[in-house]
């Protein structure tokens, strides 16, 4: 079955810090990934997607994916953490038949 | 500007009580969606819509109906709300559904069933 995999609910970084979040899919051909960056009261904003080619895929606001097909695995990453970055997450396989397959969701805390 | 529109931004309403939460987009999409947004959950699919007077279930469509009668608009219609409803809607829309075009979102509509 298709799925989407986010397995941290929740993660605290420190401004200035690296980030990282995890993301796994479950997809039989090759996917199309995204991810969606949620901001409190807002509707999702794309950040970034990967169809072919280079496998490291650059996004708006600094953030970067790489796309791992050994691992099945399409992480977001951040150099250095900027308060405004505090959002919800969501990792994305467009699925084909009018179907995008969304993770749970990981919140991003940002300590001053 | 293009954009997706949903209103109301928030309902509080009663079990029973019909409702219809309007959504529109001035893109031309072919493609419309409902999502409900649950803790834990991530986005779940409720029904989505290929073209006027084409839709179909998504993955959660029990106690929801829509309707397709312009291409702009897509309302959410819940026709006898529980609890179990209450919930963070999201309208969304793309040029044709492909699987790989991105999905524009509005800003959601927070609902509470009492």
């Amino acid at each position: 079955a298709q799925s989407v995999t986010q397995p941290d609910i929740h993660i605290t970084v420190s401004e200035g810090a690296s980030l990282e979040l995890r993301c796994n899919y479950s997809y039989g051909a090759t996917p199309y990934l995204f991810w969606y960056v949620q901001s409190p009261g807002q509707g999702l904003q794309l950040l970034l997607k990967y169809f072919s080619g280079d496998t490291l895929v650059q996004g708006i606001k600094g953030f970067e994916a790489e796309f791992k097909r050994s691992q099945s695995s399409f992480n977001l990453r951040k150099p250095s953490v900027h308060w405004s970055d505090a959002a919800e997450y969501f990792c994305a396989v467009g699925a084909g038949g009018f179907k995008t397959i969304f993770g749970a969701g990981t919140r991003l805390f940002v300590k001053a | 500007e293009a954009q997706v529109t949903q209103n109301p931004r928030y309902l509080i309403t009663v079990t029973g009580k019909k409702l219809t939460v309007t959504c529109s987009q001035n893109m031309n999409h072919e493609y419309m969606s409902w999502y409900r947004q649950d803790p834990g959950l991530g986005l779940r699919q409720i029904y989505y819509s290929m073209n006027v007077e084409v839709t179909d279930k998504g993955d959660v469509p029990e106690g929801y109906k829509v309707s397709r009668k312009e291409k702009r608009n897509f309302p959410l219609i819940l026709e006898s709300p529980s609890p179990n409803q209450t919930s963070l809607y999201f309208c969304a829309s793309s040029p044709t559904g492909a699987a790989n075009e991105k999905l524009f979102f509005g800003s959601g509509t927070q609902l509470s069933v009492l």
